[in-house]
Formats: C-alpha cells, sequence, structure tokens
C-alpha cells in the first residue's frame, strides 16, 4: 500500500534551517508529484511547494515561500527533501508531505504522518 | 480566488449534515473540488475527490456536489456517526496556485 514515512520533530531556533524528509513506498516514485503543506497550531493548511520526482527538477513553490524552500528528490531512496530557511517563530507548524494523484487536478491521495517544527529562542 | 467554509457545524447521530465551501472571485465549478477529514492529532484523509467521486473505502455516507447558482461546493454527510466528528476542508485550485484550501469546518456530532 502507499506510505509516505517522514523524519520526526524539531526544534530550531529563529534564523536556522530545518530540513524534512518524506521517504515514499508502494507506488511508482515518479509517477506522482508531491507537494508540502503546513498547518499552524489550531489554523488551517498552507501550500508550501511541490516537485516532480522523475529527476527532471520540475518544482514550484508558493510566492511567499520562493527564497526561502528548496525541495529535493532522490529516486535511489525514493525519498522527498523540503528544506526551510530562516525560521521564524511563526514557522512554528505540523508540516505534511502529499503524493498528488496527477490525474490531471491537484488531489492529495495519500499524506504522511506529519513533521512538527518547533521554532523557539 | 477563496473558498470560505463555516467555522463550526453540528448535528446528532443519525441525522444529515451539509458542510458548504463557497468560491470567491471565481467560478468554483470552473475546476475540481477535493475534501478531507482531519481528525485531531491526525493527518488529513480524502473523503471526496473530484467535486462528488468517494476514494476507495469511504462510506457511501460521504456525498459531494455543486452548484453554480450559489458558487458553492457542499460535503454531506448522512447517518451521521460519533466518529465523523473532525475537520473537514475543501481544497481546489486557482490560476495563481495549484493549491487552495478553505479555512476548515469542525463538525460536533452532539
Amino acid at each position: 500500500q502507499v506510505q509516505l514515512v517522514q523524519s520526526g520533530a524539531e526544534v530550531r531556533e529563529p534564523g536556522a534551517s530545518v530540513r524534512i524528509s518524506c521517504k515514499a513506498s508502494g507506488y511508482i516514485f515518479i509517477n506522482h508529484y508531491i507537494h508540502w503543506l503546513r498547518q499552524a497550531p489550531g489554523q488551517g493548511f498552507e501550500w508550501l511547494g511541490l516537485i516532480n520526482p522523475n529527476g527532471r527538477g520540475g518544482a514550484r513553490r508558493a510566492p511567499r515561500f520562493r527564497d526561502r524552500v528548496r525541495m529535493t528528490t532522490d529516486a535511489s531512496t525514493t525519498t522527498v527533501y523540503m528544506e526551510l530557511d530562516s525560521l521564524k517563530s511563526d514557522d512554528t507548524a505540523v508540516y505534511y508531505c502529499a503524493r498528488d494523484e496527477s490525474s490531471g487536478y491537484t488531489y492529495f491521495d495519500n499524506w504522511g504522518q506529519g513533521t512538527l517544527v518547533t521554532v523557539s529562542p | 480566488f477563496i473558498l470560505t467554509q463555516p467555522h463550526s457545524v453540528s448535528e446528532s447521530p443519525g441525522k444529515t449534515v451539509t458542510i458548504s465551501c463557497t468560491g470567491s472571485g471565481g467560478a468554483i465549478a470552473k475546476n475540481y473540488v477535493q475534501w478531507y477529514q482531519q481528525r485531531p492529532g491526525r493527518a488529513p484523509t480524502p473523503v471526496i475527490h473530484k467535486d462528488n467521486r468517494r476514494p476507495l473505502g469511504v462510506s457511501d455516507r460521504f456525498s459531494g456536489s455543486i452548484d453554480s447558482t450559489s458558487n458553492s461546493a457542499s460535503l454531506t454527510i448522512s447517518g451521521l456517526q460519533p466518529e465523523d466528528e473532525a475537520d473537514y476542508y475543501c481544497q481546489s485550485l486557482d490560476s495563481n496556485s495549484p493549491v487552495i484550501f478553505g479555512g476548515g469546518t469542525r463538525l460536533t456530532v452532539l
């Protein structure tokens, strides 16, 4: 079955960076975009960006994260990474990777379990 | 394009509830709408995609629809059960972003 397993919780100081991994299994890795979203405590979802794992580097980031988010993939381990730089306290959130069914419209058919990132002095 | 949901709805077990998702700044029927259920402390799971399709394993008590007149999507849950108590989010896209979410609706099963 399709699984997305994310790395564990992280605590960072303001100004630092954090990298979260998302290990995919149970399907053909290169056939589905992976998106990154986050959910601040008690809030809704915010989209950070997407990456095409086909190795040709196609990615798209939300405008407000364009300078701070990097996404990469490793097809040999079927893992997607998201790095967020210059952390601020309002970056404290649960970060999710989600698989796009990729049928021509954005539909998240499988989600990772979430990674809590806490930004605190 | 903005999707607006009621903050909360409540209904009794066995009843039917409908959660709305109203579009502003564009036609909601232009792109498909998805619905996700999120229980406390858990990742979301899809309950409706492509406006009204149920993913495998989702109960037929869940249904989705689009009303172009009111520019809104709706998620209807019939025969409410205690385990339906959760947050529900609608999701679509527009020309500026491949992902737009509504603010979420907290469903309480009384």
